[in-house]
């Protein structure tokens, strides 16, 4: 069945941690791909995309993704993080040659201890 | 730029009830999509409107209907409230409905059905 899965509900990470989330997807064909974070009391907020080219995407807040066809993922990874990255991180599809309908994962839930 | 803004913030009604809920796209676009976020999942695909009309529909019940109108703001309204209509709505736009570009998300509606 057609998915986008994010296998870690709850992460916990120490302040200055490098940080990597997963996310797998299960589509024929290789969609868009997204990264959204959704701070408390806020809407979504694009981190980064992937549409082709480069697998390697920069994001904005120092926030990096890789994409790798063979193991249909697209994990989000930062070197060092920072307390106010706590929030919840969302990977979202749109199908090629489709119009802009989401589909997201359930979530990971970033934790950072001091 | 004002971005995408939703009213009311929080709302709450009983069940059997009908409910509508308001958004003002980002300026510069024109297509608006809804999403339902129940807590601790990630939003799901209400529908979506374009010049109007509605383009997209996820798989929600025909008690979920919405408008657009010609400024591209638009309404999404929920008959005959159940108990598991408790959650966050959120509104997002774009320039226009290619699934390429990006969507901007409002902070969302946070509805409770008692």
């Amino acid at each position: 069945a057609q998915s986008v899965t994010q296998p870690d509900i709850h992460i916990t990470v120490s302040e200055g941690a490098s940080l990597e989330l997963r996310c797998n997807y299960s589509y024929g064909a290789t969609p868009y791909l997204f990264w959204y974070v959704q701070s408390p009391g806020q809407g979504l907020q694009l981190l980064l995309k992937y549409f082709s080219g480069d697998t390697l995407v920069q994001g904005i807040k120092g926030f990096e993704a890789e994409f790798k066809r063979s193991q249909s993922s697209f994990n989000l990874r930062k070197p060092s993080v920072h307390w106010s990255d706590a929030a919840e991180y969302f990977c979202a599809v749109a199908l090629r040659g489709g119009y802009n309908k989401l589909i997201f994962g359930a979530g990971t839930r970033l934790a950072v201890h001091p | 730029d004002a971005g995408v803004t939703q009213s009311p913030t929080h709302l709450i009604k009983t069940r059997g009830q009908q409910v509508t809920l308001r958004c003002s796209p980002k300026s510069g676009h024109d297509t608006v999509s809804w999403y339902q976020q129940a807590l601790g999942q990630g939003p799901q695909f209400i529908f979506q409107y374009y010049e109007e009309e509605e383009r997209q529909r996820g798989n929600f019940p025909d008690r979920f209907s919405g408008h657009q109108f010609p400024n591209y703001s638009s309404e999404l309204n929920v008959n005959a409230l159940l108990l598991g209509d408790s959650a966050l709505y959120l509104c997002a736009s774009s320039r226009t409905r290619e699934a390429y570009n990006e969507q901007f998300f409002g902070p969302g509606t946070r509805l409770t059905v008692l």
